[in-house]
């Protein structure tokens, strides 16, 4: 594809429901990155793939949430037993490898979470 | 602590007039900067970057400066269009062997009226 893509769009999830928010990054880019956007505010950082390794996860919020990248290309982002402070966009971003020195990013359409 | 402050959360502009979009920044590590644009219910779209050995960089109708010793950095778009709307993201980013993870602005909402 040309582009990242995410899905599902959008998710209304009930308070305690486990969710899965999927990226498919663009192809070739061995970096990928996962950003929250709360309504009004900037996205921040969650957490950062190099291929299969997760070299980053300090920005995840609890140990509720989980990511992974298995074959080093489409990630998941796992929510479990979702609490309403986790109503924000998902973001998943991508980039080349590092070495460039301005490494950047190319994002997804985010997934919009509304947990009820 | 907000690394990276957009300090005007709206800007409205006549069209064919000059936008420009303010960001300032706490963190000297910071060796690139990158301004997005974000429509409603889509991603952020990259516009133009910046590293911070530069002071200028420019792309058709949109132009970054940078000002390191203020630790300010500037979008200017000339002219405006309509379809310039939308809200505008400033990041920084770390570069060398960093992997580039990047810290946002609140965002500005640029409005440009025909």
């Amino acid at each position: 594809g040309a582009g990242v893509s995410q899905s599902p769009r959008y998710k209304v999830a009930k308070r305690g429901q486990d969710v899965a928010l999927r990226c498919d990054p663009i192809s070739g880019h061995v970096s990928l990155f996962w950003y929250q956007q709360a309504l009004g505010q900037g996205p921040e950082f969650l957490t950062y793939f190099q291929n299969e390794a997760q070299l980053d996860k300090s920005g995840l919020p609890s140990d509720r949430f989980f990511a992974e990248r298995p074959e080093g290309s489409v990630s998941t982002l796992k929510i479990q037993r979702t609490q309403q402070e986790d109503s924000a966009v998902y973001l998943c971003a991508s980039s080349l490898a590092a070495g460039t020195s301005v490494k950047t990013q190319y994002f997804g359409p985010g997934t919009r979470l509304l947990v009820l | 602590d907000q690394q990276v402050k957009q300090n005007s959360p709206s800007l409205s502009v006549q069209e064919g007039r000059i936008s420009i979009l303010n960001c300032d920044y706490t963190n000297s590590m910071f060796d690139y900067f990158l301004w997005y644009k974000k429509y409603p219910a889509e991603g952020p779209t990259f516009l133009i970057s910046i590293s911070s050995i530069k002071d200028k960089n420019e792309d058709g109708r949109f132009t970054v400066f940078l000002n390191k010793s203020a630790k300010h950095l500037s979008l200017h778009i000339v002219p405006s269009q309509p379809g310039d709307s939308a809200v505008y993201f400033c990041a920084g980013g770390a570069g060398g062997t960093s992997y580039g993870k990047l810290t946002f602005g609140q965002g500005t909402i640029l409005t440009v009226h025909p």
